[in-house]
C-alpha cells in the first residue's frame, strides 16, 4: 500500500504561474522526500525534507512540511515547459522508502 | 559517472518466457533496490539489496520473480514464467546510504510487455 498520496492528481498550468501540490501520510516519517519523473524517463530527486524541518528552498521548489497533519507540499515558482513532469512524494516506512500516486503537472507556453 | 544504467530498454516477450532484466548501480553505492511502475499500482518496492546481500524481499509478487547481485556493479531481476500481469516498467535504483536517509538515483527503466 501508498505510504504518501499526492493532491491533485492533475495539474495543468501557464508558464509563469506558480504550481502547488501536496502530499499526505499516514505514519510517522524521519524523512520525506519529492522526485520528479519526466515522460518515459526514471525519476529524479528534486529534495528531502527532515522531520525536524519546517520547510526548506531549492532554487524555484519550496517544500514545507507538517508532522502534526502529517502532510507536506512542494511549490514550484515561475514554473517551465520544462517542469512538465509528474511530481512523486516520497515517505520511509520501515525503512524503506515508498512513493505516492504522484501528481502530473502540465505547463503550458 | 554514468549512473544507473538499466537494459534492455524495452522488452517484449510471449507469455510463459523467460525474462532477464539487468542493472548496474552507481560505483560505491551500498544499496540497490528495484521497484515496479504501473498505472494501478503506482511505484512498487520489490526488493532490496545492501552490500550485495537481499535485506527486504517482501514486495516481489510471486516465487515467479528472483533477483540476485552477484557482485557490487551488477544485479539482475528474472521473472520465469512470464505473465501479461507482469507487464510494467521496472526501475532498479541505488543510494549511498540506506533509503530512508538518502535520495535515490534512478536508472531509466526497463519497458516490459508480455503478450
Amino acid at each position: 500500500s501508498q505510504q504518501g498520496e499526492e493532491d491533485p492528481q492533475a495539474l495543468s498550468i501557464q508558464e509563469g504561474e506558480n504550481a502547488t501540490m501536496n502530499c499526505s501520510y499516514k505514519t510517522s516519517i524521519n524523512n520525506l522526500q519529492w522526485y520528479r519523473q519526466n515522460s518515459g524517463r526514471g525519476l529524479v530527486h528534486l529534495i528531502l525534507i527532515r522531520s525536524n524541518e519546517r520547510e526548506k528552498h531549492s532554487g524555484r521548489l519550496r517544500v514545507t512540511l507538517d508532522t502534526s497533519k502529517k502532510s507536506s507540499s512542494l511549490l514550484i515558482t515561475a514554473s517551465r515547459a520544462a517542469d512538465t513532469a509528474s511530481y512523486f512524494c516520497a515517505t520511509d516506512s520501515w525503512g524503506k522508502l515508498q512513493f505516492g500516486a504522484g501528481t502530473q503537472v502540465v505547463v503550458t507556453p | 559517472d554514468a549512473g544507473v544504467i538499466q537494459s534492455p530498454r524495452h522488452e517484449v516477450t510471449e507469455m510463459g518466457q523467460e525474462v532477464t532484466l539487468r542493472c548496474k548501480p552507481i560505483s560505491g553505492h551500498d544499496y540497490l533496490f528495484w521497484y515496479r511502475q504501473t498505472m494501478m499500482r503506482g511505484l512498487e518496492l520489490l526488493i532490496y539489496f545492501n552490500n550485495n546481500v537481499p535485506i527486504d524481499d517482501s514486495g516481489m509478487p510471486e516465487d515467479r520473480f528472483s533477483a540476485k547481485m552477484p557482485n557490487a556493479s551488477f544485479s539482475t531481476l528474472k521473472i520465469q514464467p512470464s505473465e501479461p500481469r507482469d507487464s510494467a516498467v521496472y526501475f532498479c535504483a541505488s543510494s549511498l546510504y540506506i533509503a530512508t536517509n538518502e535520495k535515490l538515483f534512478f536508472g531509466s527503466g526497463t519497458q516490459l510487455s508480455v503478450l
